[in-house]
This record gives C-alpha cells, sequence and structure tokens, in this order.
C-alpha cells in the first residue's frame, strides 16, 4: 500500500461547509496527488505537489485547495462543500516520478 | 487533450475463459502506459508501465501488450479472484516534475465458476 492512510475513510456533511481531508505518507515521498473518483468518469486529478509548500493546480480543482507543510502530509479542502462534490477521493504518491500508488480512498457525501 | 477509451465496459467470463481488454488512446507523445487493477471499495493497485509499441509485461494470469495506438491486457485461464475493473492510463508530466494520469473508466471483469 506504499504506507499511505487517508483520513477520514467516510464523512457525511452539509452543503456550505468547510471540509478538510488528508493524506499521510511514511515513505518520504517528493510527490502527492489528490484525484476523485466519479461514475462514468476516470480518475480525475485535483491538485498535486512536488515538495513541501509546492503545489499546483490539476484537471479539476475549482472549489478545492491543499496545502503541503510537512513532506508526508497533503491536505484537500473544499472551501464550501457543494452536492457536486460528492465523491470519492483518493491520494496518491509517485516513485521515482513515474508509477503511483494510491491510498484507500475518502467516501464524501455533501448532503 | 489526452485522451482514453476502455472496452469492454463489463465483461463476464467462466473461469478458464481467457479473454482480452481494450485500451485505446490519443496521445501527443507517450509517456508511459499504465494498468491497474481496483478492488471494491479500495484504491487502484498498479499492475504494469508499458512505454513503447511492442513491449510486453507478464504477472501471474496477465500480460500487458502495447501497440502505437491501443494496449491490451490478456488474461488467461482467469480465476474468481481475478473480478475486479481493470483501469488504463495515460502519463503526462507536469511542471515541477510529477506525473499526472489519464485514466480510461474502467473494465469490469467477473470471473464466474
Amino acid at each position: 500500500d506504499a504506507g499511505i492512510t487517508q483520513s477520514p475513510r467516510h464523512k457525511v456533511t452539509e452543503t456550505g461547509t468547510p471540509v478538510t481531508l488528508r493524506c499521510h505518507q511514511t515513505e518520504n515521498h517528493r510527490y502527492m496527488y489528490w484525484y476523485r473518483q466519479d461514475p462514468g468518469h476516470g480518475l480525475r486529478l485535483i491538485h498535486y505537489s512536488y515538495g513541501v509548500k509546492d503545489t499546483d493546480k490539476g484537471e479539476v480543482s475549482d472549489g478545492y485547495s491543499v496545502s503541503r507543510s510537512k513532506t508526508e502530509d497533503f491536505l484537500l479542502t473544499l472551501e464550501s462543500a457543494t452536492s457536486s462534490q460528492t465523491s470519492v477521493y483518493f491520494c496518491a504518491i509517485s516513485v521515482g516520478s513515474v508509477e503511483q500508488y494510491f491510498g484507500p480512498g475518502t467516501r464524501l457525501t455533501v448532503t | 487533450e489526452d485522451q482514453v477509451t476502455q472496452s469492454p465496459e463489463a465483461l463476464r467470463l467462466q473461469e478458464g475463459e481467457s479473454s482480452s481488454l481494450n485500451c485505446s488512446y490519443t496521445v501527443s507523445g507517450l509517456r508511459g502506459l499504465f494498468w491497474y487493477r481496483q478492488d471494491p471499495g479500495k484504491g487502484p493497485e498498479f499492475l504494469f508501465t508499458l512505454y513503447s509499441a511492442g513491449e510486453e509485461k507478464e504477472k501471474e494470469r496477465l500480460k500487458a501488450t502495447l501497440t502505437k495506438k491501443e494496449s491490451f491486457l490478456h488474461i488467461t485461464a482467469p480465476k474468481p479472484e481475478d473480478s475486479a475493473t481493470y483501469l488504463c492510463a495515460v502519463r503526462l508530466i507536469l511542471t515541477g516534475g510529477g506525473n499526472k494520469l489519464t485514466f480510461g473508466t474502467g473494465t469490469q471483469l467477473k470471473v464466474e465458476l
């Protein structure tokens, strides 16, 4: 599992509330990624990080922000959750900047 | 824009009945094609990376092949434990040196006794 944990694993929240998802890795990898997975769509990149405090947007970044203050932690924040952000969120790390290994996922429901 | 299309969407096989899954792609310069396996409620599990046409990789009952326009995942004599969704992705190099993977929507494989 490449030493990746995600928390929480499940969350239900109300529209308009802020939500933060955490990705933690134990192996000091430089590159970390947040994806979302929805039926009928492949996994889509939200944001990624290429080092502490170095982050950039992916293809579906609107409504999301990220932070990386330590190598091991990459946080994804939904500033004001909407029903369209109901999804399964996966964190990934790159090994040698090529293959990506994924965490177990967080299932988020916005009511 | 990179595009990845997988077919079929779903496939039911009898145990021992070999078959192939298809992944066709449109990219401007392939930098790697990836296969993953995903079990329900879990994250994708890395299987293979292929870089150039003609390349093949094998793992147990799975063999991945690559041409200039598509990749195949061949499953030989499948068992029920091979049931999963198989995902294909192509790689784009990002600013800062990381990678974006563009995924297909997957093939859901069910192997029955």
